[in-house]
């Protein structure tokens, strides 16, 4: 089955970087986009940004422009994001989504809806 | 790009119907048919419930339902159960690198 594992829970200092993995199995990875999304203890969902695990493009939000990278290894299935210069309004628990994209015999459709969810990873920031 | 808006909360009996909106603007919901819902359970990860505006993902029950009129998309639960009672949040295409969510509605099962 279509599974999204994450890597364990983070705790970091302000002004530290922090990277989640997002290993996907159970389908052709290359074959959908990867999205990020956040959520802050209590509140909603926070749309990160994108990466097409085919391509290797990323879209970010404006608001994490600069502190945000996003990659994926094919080789392992797994995607990363990479945040940097944490402050303690990072903390919150990430979690990856598949979507954005969906690819098939050399073309890449738009879809922008996210069938299928890591189990969330969660992220401190504090001194 | 705010927010998409949403009722902080909504409540219903046992069977009963109850529609969640999202409110958006002409820069996303009412410019694109491409609003989805998601369900949350407290400490679980979002689930899929329906996407570009209509369509219901296999496995998910025909109770969900969603719509659009001009710039508000709604999900519709019918036969409230139990199960139903979570946090639902809507979330929309609104341009390049922009995309955003509603707050969230909290949905309680009376």
């Amino acid at each position: 089955q279509v599974q999204l594992v994450q890597s364990g829970a983070e705790m970091k200092k302000p002004g530290a970087s922090v990277t989640v993995s997002c290993k996907a199995s159970g389908y052709t990875f290359t074959t959908y986009g990867i999205s990020w999304v956040r959520q802050a203890p209590g509140q909603g969902l926070e749309w990160l940004g994108w990466i097409s695990t085919y391509k290797g493009n990323t879209q970010y939000t404006q608001k994490l422009q600069g502190r945000i990278t996003m990659t994926r290894e094919t080789s392992t299935s797994t995607a990363y994001m990479e945040l940097w210069s944490l402050r303690s309004d990072d903390s919150a628990v990430y979690y990856c989504a598949r979507g954005e994209e969906f690819c098939t015999g050399g073309v890449c459709y738009t879809r922008y809806y996210f069938d299928q969810w890591g189990q969330g990873t969660l992220v401190t920031v504090s001194s | 790009q705010s927010a998409l808006t949403q009722p902080a909360s909504v409540s219903g009996s046992p069977g009963q119907s109850i529609t969640i909106s999202c409110t958006g603007t002409s820069s996303d919901v009412e410019s694109y048919n491409l609003v989805s819902w998601y369900q949350q359970h407290p400490g679980k990860a979002p689930k899929l419930m329906i996407y570009e505006g209509v369509k219901r993902p296999s496995g998910v029950s025909n109770r969900f339902s969603g719509s659009k009129s001009g710039n508000t998309a709604s999900l519709t639960i019918s036969g409230l159960q139990a199960e139903d009672e979570a946090d639902y949040y809507c979330y929309s295409y609104a341009g390049t690198s922009t995309r955003v969510f509603g707050g969230g509605t909290k949905l309680t099962v009376l």
